[in-house]
């Protein structure tokens, strides 16, 4: 099992719609969850960051947190086609995971926004 | 503010010769982090410095790769000998002084081929 899984995707949305990506992560001691959007060739860009259960919203996303469910997700409002790209959900370590300062990475999933 | 900054963007080498990477964080930093990406695969931790001392060095793959960051800035990771298994994209990333919850932020990478 990896210790972050995500679809690979692509997943694909018409411009204007809720794109929805999932996360989920095996470290029950993680207590903080990024999500990373990295544009081909580029580095990956923060987009949201969420410590507590529940939603947080900043502007078109939302980050969602469940962690007796051991899941992430975020969700993209009103999608463009200038949001395509790779999402990256990215778990900090704990000590069951061997270690707090790192980040573990999913493999990310490819958003594809079309006109 | 300046990002991250990786040196060079790319390199192509040859199997057993020796590449030096370099990162200079964001200024202000403490924490500086080594990250890779290999083909197809997730990113993956490498090590981990608060100022100029290794914090946590368990993603290094083996001791042909050695990270250095004297004074507490800039870091440099030195592959020797390189092997073909070293391609791949180096992530450089910095966070403020804290313990995990900071935020890193990732430099554009360095893009590693081994022939």
């Amino acid at each position: 099992q990896k210790e972050v899984e995500q679809n690979s995707g692509p997943l694909s949305v018409p411009e204007g719609a809720i794109a929805s990506l999932n996360c989920t992560y095996s470290d029950r001691g993680s207590q903080s969850f990024f999500w990373y959007r990295q544009y081909s060739g580029k580095s990956p860009e923060l987009i949201m960051f969420i410590y507590s259960n529940g939603d947080k919203e900043d502007g078109r996303f939302t980050a969602q947190l469940n962690k007796a469910s051991q899941y992430v997700s975020l969700l993209i409002r009103d999608s463009q086609p200038s949001d395509s790209a790779t999402y990256l959900c990215a778990v900090l370590g704990s000590e069951i995971s061997g270690g707090y300062n790192k980040l573990i990475f999913g493999a990310g999933t490819r958003l594809a926004v079309h006109p | 503010e300046a990002g991250v900054t990786q040196f060079p963007s790319h390199s192509v080498i040859e199997k057993g010769q020796t590449v030096t990477l370099r990162c200079d964080p964001i200024s202000g930093h403490d924490n500086l982090y080594w990250y890779r990406r290999v083909m197809g695969k997730e990113i993956k931790f490498l090590l981990h410095f608060v100022k100029e001392s290794k914090q946590d060095e368990s993603g290094m793959p083996n001791n042909r790769f050695l990270a250095e960051r004297t004074g507490g800035t800039y870091s440099t990771l030195k592959v020797q000998p390189a092997e073909l298994e070293d391609s791949g994209v180096y992530f450089c990333a910095s966070s403020q002084e804290g313990q995990g919850t900071d935020t890193q932020y990732f430099g554009p990478g360095t893009r590693l081929t081994v022939l």
